[in-house]
């Protein structure tokens, strides 16, 4: 059974930087294809990709976040890592992680965890 | 980046009718692409992947059809449960998503 489940502050201020985790269980990132990504769903908006990273430590940002974003992972205590770095109000939204296959789409996805952006 | 676009933003349907929702490509992703459905303060659930193949454990009543920049979902005989916003998504090059298609009751 795969399950994922999305760890990190609620509330972050202006310019500070967010760090998120993914712990997950059923499967293994040292598996051959396997993925992990971050999507996250301002209030009341569209679901929007952030990044992928792959048991061969291959990893996708998305093209207009890239330069905010950092994603790594831990293996052996089967975590993945999201860093995004200058928090606005507008970041407010409800992280997910999901599980990938590459070439994919998410098929597990964690409950989410809302971060608030505010001063 | 691949843009995906929805129609209509809501769509209201009654109970036991059929709704027909559509998803647009930029540009062609052949049949990678996804359907997933969304109930308020939940997670996306996958239904349909490669365009037409229907998740485990989706009932029988979703289809998906379409290929290129051309993309169906067909929920029949709708049921009280169905009444969720829906959302594609490809997968061919860098994910994107398309900003959904709210089904409400009529």
């Amino acid at each position: 059974q795969i399950t994922l489940k999305e760890s990190g502050p609620t509330l972050v201020k202006p310019t500070q930087t967010l760090t998120l985790t993914c712990t997950f269980s059923g499967f293994s990132l040292s598996t051959s294809g396997v993925g992990v990504g971050w999507i996250r769903q301002p209030p009341g908006k569209a679901l929007e990709w952030l990044a992928l990273i792959y048991w061969d430590d291959d990893k996708r940002y998305s093209p207009s976040l890239k330069s905010r974003l950092t994603i790594t992972k831990d293996t052996s205590k089967n975590q993945v890592v999201l860093t995004m770095t200058n928090m606005d109000p507008v970041d407010t939204a409800t992280y997910y992680c999901a599980h990938e296959s590459r070439n994919s789409p998410f098929d597990y996805w964690g409950q989410g965890t809302l971060v608030t952006v505010s001063s | 980046e691949i843009v995906m676009t929805q129609s209509p933003a809501t769509l209201s349907v009654s109970p036991g009718d059929t709704a027909t929702l559509s998803c647009r490509a930029s540009q062609s992703v052949n049949s990678k692409l996804a359907w997933y459905q969304q109930k308020p303060g939940q997670a996306p659930r996958l239904l349909i992947y490669d365009a037409s193949t229907r998740a485990t454990g989706v009932p029988a009543r979703f289809s998906g059809s379409g290929s290129g920049t051309e993309f169906t979902l067909t929920i029949n005989s709708l049921q009280s449960e169905d009444f969720a916003v829906y959302c594609c998504q490809q997968y061919s090059i860098r994910p994107t998503f398309g900003g959904g298609t709210k089904v409400e009751i009529k």
